[in-house]
């Protein structure tokens, strides 16, 4: 079994706060690395797919960033809104399996 | 698109009794489809790759008897734990994949299914 690691578990952050965490993972056998966000009571949704080590991507205020040599993705948030409560989800993704974090939980408090 | 319902999204059963839980995409045809258990605060953990018109492949420590997957169309695959005992209680939650076996490949999730077994 893989270990990918998100950080921080959980967050609290103001309305207007822009906000970052982490996902780590091996360096080796990479393949590609998913984002999902995760409302309660609904499906996970696909943010980003990423392939590439230094590849960056945006959708709206949401971005992120990729260092395959060393194991690492960020997941930045511009400007929270309420809407963004959710949990994040990072998956590491070997061509044969993918493997879950155990979640970024964002509450943004208006 | 890409829409993956789930059902039930509860349930509650007895022990000894047996659950099914579907899985469908509704405006895609998935050839395959992924079954994953989640304990609380730990991560997603694959159980088996369901294969449409084929046998699901199982991870190992996962009881393949114990989790009968059965994908007879391209949109549909079920999980029916058999004789479901307190410990089987869990989120079960599906995925299809569009896009084939490549890293840009992406899994729709359905909402999932909460059990819990008395």
């Amino acid at each position: 079994i893989l270990n990918v690691e998100q950080s921080p578990q959980s967050l609290h952050v103001q309305e207007g706060d822009s906000t970052n965490f982490t996902c780590s993972f091996p360096s080796s056998n990479f393949y590609a690395l998913h984002w999902y966000r995760w409302e309660t009571a609904k499906s996970p949704e696909a943010l980003f797919v990423m392939t590439l080590n230094g590849d960056e991507k945006k959708k709206g205020r949401i971005s992120a960033t990729l260092n395959t040599k060393e194991g690492y993705s960020y997941l930045y948030i511009k400007g929270s809104q309420p809407e963004d409560s959710a949990t994040y989800l990072c998956a590491f993704h070997t061509g044969n399996q993918f493997y879950f974090g155990t979640g970024t939980s964002l509450t943004v408090i208006p | 698109g890409a829409v993956v319902s789930q059902h039930p999204s509860r349930v509650i059963c007895k022990s000894g009794t047996s659950v099914k839980i579907e899985c469908r995409s509704l405006d895609f045809q998935a050839t395959t489809m992924f079954w994953y258990r989640q304990f609380p605060k730990q991560s997603l953990m694959l159980m088996a790759t369901s294969n449409e018109g084929s046998k699901a492949t199982y991870e190992q420590g996962v009881e393949k008897d114990k989790f009968l997957i059965n994908h007879a169309s391209l949109t549909l695959s079920t999980l029916t734990v058999t004789s479901a005992h307190p410990e089987d209680s869990s989120f079960y939650i599906c995925s299809a994949r569009i896009g084939g076996a490549g890293g840009w490949a992406t899994q729709y999730f359905g909402p999932g299914t909460r059990l819990l077994v008395l």
